[in-house]
């Protein structure tokens, strides 16, 4: 099945710096790859998604990456601010025999923001 | 938010008991999953449901149970909680078969379940 493997597990930045998370993949018929921020006592939220067609994608201050070909993945953010301290999840998506979708999720990166 | 409502949102009950989490959602989606979250584990599925009735397993479905009688309702039970269930489970939803920017899975605010 699907391994994501997500670096690193604890990133501490100080604030207006950018912070860069990596993941890698091992099916390569995923083709949908969401980043979730958690905040603490929450569910995860999605903040940005791509899908495997397209190499770049950005939001405002984050951006995601994508390489099919080595497989991997990364999640950047520019000019981090206080409120971006959180826990970040990358995830990737492969049916499940023709029934749904499964996210195979990373292990997470705890984010610090130092002001 | 997504639409999602689950209860309880905390419980600590006994080993050996038995326990149900519900979950609820107001969108009308198609299909639903469980997910547990353990540090160092990221989230990983227990089950999911494509339909009313219509459930399967996931990759850690050994101990839990689930039934989904109407649309917007997915219950997961564990029939007899261990020490190693004790855990944040998560229910999210997605509209359609296929997932893509805009039509994505959804999470709920989570359960927090100790087992003592």
């Amino acid at each position: 099945g699907e391994n994501v493997e997500q670096h690193p597990s604890t990133l501490s930045v100080q604030e207006g710096d950018s912070a860069v998370i990596k993941c890698t993949y091992s099916d390569s018929a995923s083709n949908y790859f969401p980043w979730y921020k958690q905040e603490l006592g929450k569910g995860p939220q999605l903040i940005i998604d791509i899908r495997s067609n397209v190499g770049e994608k950005k939001d405002q201050r984050i951006a995601v990456t994508l390489n099919k070909t080595a497989k991997h993945f990364s999640l950047h953010i520019t000019e981090t601010q206080p409120e971006d301290s959180a826990v970040y999840f990358c995830a990737a998506s492969s049916r499940i025999k023709a029934a749904g979708n499964k996210l195979t999720f990373g292990g997470g990166t705890r984010v610090l923001v130092k002001p | 938010d997504a639409g999602i409502t689950q209860s309880p949102r905390h419980k600590v009950t006994e080993t050996g008991t038995p326990v149900t989490l519900r979950c609820h959602q107001t969108e009308n989606h198609r299909y639903m999953y469980w997910y547990r979250q353990d540090p160092g584990h990221g989230l990983r599925l227990i089950h999911y449901s494509y339909g009313v009735k219509d459930t399967d397993k996931g990759e850690v479905s050994d101990g839990y149970s689930v039934s989904r009688s109407k649309t917007e309702d997915f219950l997961l039970t564990l029939e007899s909680a261990t020490s190693s269930q004790t855990s944040v489970y998560f229910c999210a939803i997605s509209p359609r078969l296929t997932v893509d920017p805009g039509n994505t899975i959804y999470f709920g605010e989570g359960s927090w379940l100790t087992v003592v």
